[in-house]
């Protein structure tokens, strides 16, 4: 299995730049993907890595190096709605299933 | 149907009773997935299905846990003899074919045993 590590909790202020880090340790890793969860709601895909480097999407960005075992997911011009749990999740060799972190609580103050 | 869906959205149970979680995946994905959710914690693999069989039940927790999948779409996990650490957001997810491609969630199901 993978160990996913990530910090518990961020606080940013509107407008500004937040970078949620997470490491992870697998056998056969074979892609890593971010969701964003809001408080009672169902988790949300928000990007995909599979190959190192950036993956740009509007205001998210995701980087992967697979030779550190190192993600990071960069939100950019922070809006109150940006607020909720970000998740890292590994997927390992050919397995189907995602093993998921525990989770960075994003706070962002006006 | 447009996403996932899944019922009740909230159940409160008491200690010892029996419950059933429904799900019900995107229309046309052939992998469906269960996850279990306690508060504060990350999400925890419960089992998976391709099509009608489940090849991976190595989350389930307990033999108090069971799930089946009828006519590759419409899944029920059921809980046997409910407890107090059952209480959780179980949280059903689909994929087009599980091969690789992304992990589609519903909006889960609230459990609290009392």
């Amino acid at each position: 299995g993978q160990n996913i590590d990530q910090p518990t909790e961020m606080t940013a202020t509107e407008g500004a730049i937040v970078q949620i880090n997470c490491t992870y340790q697998t056998s056969g890793f074979n892609g890593l993907f971010w969701y964003q969860q809001h408080a009672g709601e169902a988790p949300t895909f928000l990007s995909y890595n599979v190959l190192d480097g950036l993956e740009e999407k509007g205001r998210f960005s995701s980087f992967l190096s697979r030779s550190k075992g190192y993600s990071y997911l960069l939100l950019k011009e922070l809006q109150m709605k940006d607020s909720a749990s970000y998740l890292c999740a590994v997927r390992e060799g050919d397995d189907y299933k995602l093993s998921f972190g525990a989770g960075t609580t994003v706070t962002v103050r006006a | 149907g447009a996403g996932v869906s899944q019922s009740p959205s909230n159940k409160v149970t008491e200690k010892g009773k029996d419950v059933e979680l429904r799900c019900d995946p995107i229309s046309g994905h052939t992998a469906l997935y269960w996850y279990r959710q306690s508060l504060g914690q990350g999400l925890e693999f419960l089992i998976y299905f391709q099509g009608n069989s489940a090849p991976d039940k190595s989350g389930l927790p307990s033999d108090r846990f069971s799930a089946e999948r009828t006519g590759g779409s419409v899944s029920t996990l059921t809980i046997q003899r409910t407890q107090q650490e059952d209480s959780a957001v179980y949280l059903c997810a689909s994929s087009l074919d599980g091969g690789g491609n992304t992990i589609y969630f519903g909006e889960g199901s609230w459990l609290t045993v009392v």
